[in-house]
């Protein structure tokens, strides 16, 4: 079975700082893994993607995330925060094998503040 | 390229009432899921087809909830009768396909908030 937790369901930093959300899966396969960004009164944003290649993958706005097999990780980080990154993210798991149909399974989110 | 459409944007209805919901996908895109997200919580899958068939429909509760995308374009998602607890964003989402690992993800519509009074 697929499932994310998320390891914090708010996070607060000041703008200029790094920024660190924690995300632990769990996955009998070497699953696809997302991290989904949604501003308030707007649609789900993909921010980056595992699939498999590189370990460190790079997305947008700066943000980047490290899959980590080991201690089945996927944190995302970014070194300096902006204010217009204030919204709620989303740690997502989707496998890879045909009967699954490729859902997504997501985590309960984390809301990350930015204070000025 | 155009994004994934929904409409309505907001539904207000009370409870016992039946209320539907469109999407129309990113053109060309054979899967469409749609999801439920409760306040607070991570999107749930709903249903998801490939092309006009139903791949996952296991967590739709199928007693009030049906789904439909009968020309493999358009989907349309009905709650007969709705209760209190389906108050939630109703979101759609679709992609080209999900064996293609390194092309599966999923882009999703500005979502329809339910309220049910």
């Amino acid at each position: 079975a697929q499932s994310v937790t998320q390891l914090d369901s708010h996070v607060s930093v000041s703008e200029g700082t790094p920024v660190l959300l924690r995300c632990n899966y769990s996955s009998s396969y070497s699953p696809s893994l997302f991290w989904y960004v949604q501003h308030p009164n707007k649609g789900l944003q993909l921010l980056l993607k595992y699939t498999s290649a590189a370990t460190l993958v790079k997305g947008i706005n700066g943000f980047e995330a490290e899959f980590k097999k080991s201690e089945t990780s996927f944190h995302l980080t970014k070194p300096s925060a902006h204010m217009s990154d204030a919204a709620e993210y989303f740690c997502v798991v989707s496998p890879i094998y045909y009967n699954q149909g490729g859902k997504l399974i997501f985590g309960q989110g984390t809301e990350l503040s930015v204070k000025p | 390229e155009a994004g994934v459409a929904q409409s309505p944007r907001y539904k207000i209805i009370e409870k016992r009432q039946s209320v539907a919901f469109w999407c129309n996908p990113i053109s060309g895109h054979a899967t469409l899921y749609w999801y439920q997200q409760i306040l607070g919580q991570g999107p749930k899958l709903l249903i998801q087809f490939q092309n006009n068939g139903v791949v996952d429909d296991s967590q739709l509760p199928k007693d009030r909830f049906s789904a439909e995308r009968l020309k493999g374009v358009d989907s349309t998602l009905k709650i007969q009768p709705a209760k209190l607890e389906d108050s939630a964003v109703y979101l759609c989402a679709s992609n080209h396909g999900f064996r293609d690992r390194d092309h599966n993800e999923q882009f999703f519509g500005p979502g329809t908030r339910l309220t049910v009074l």
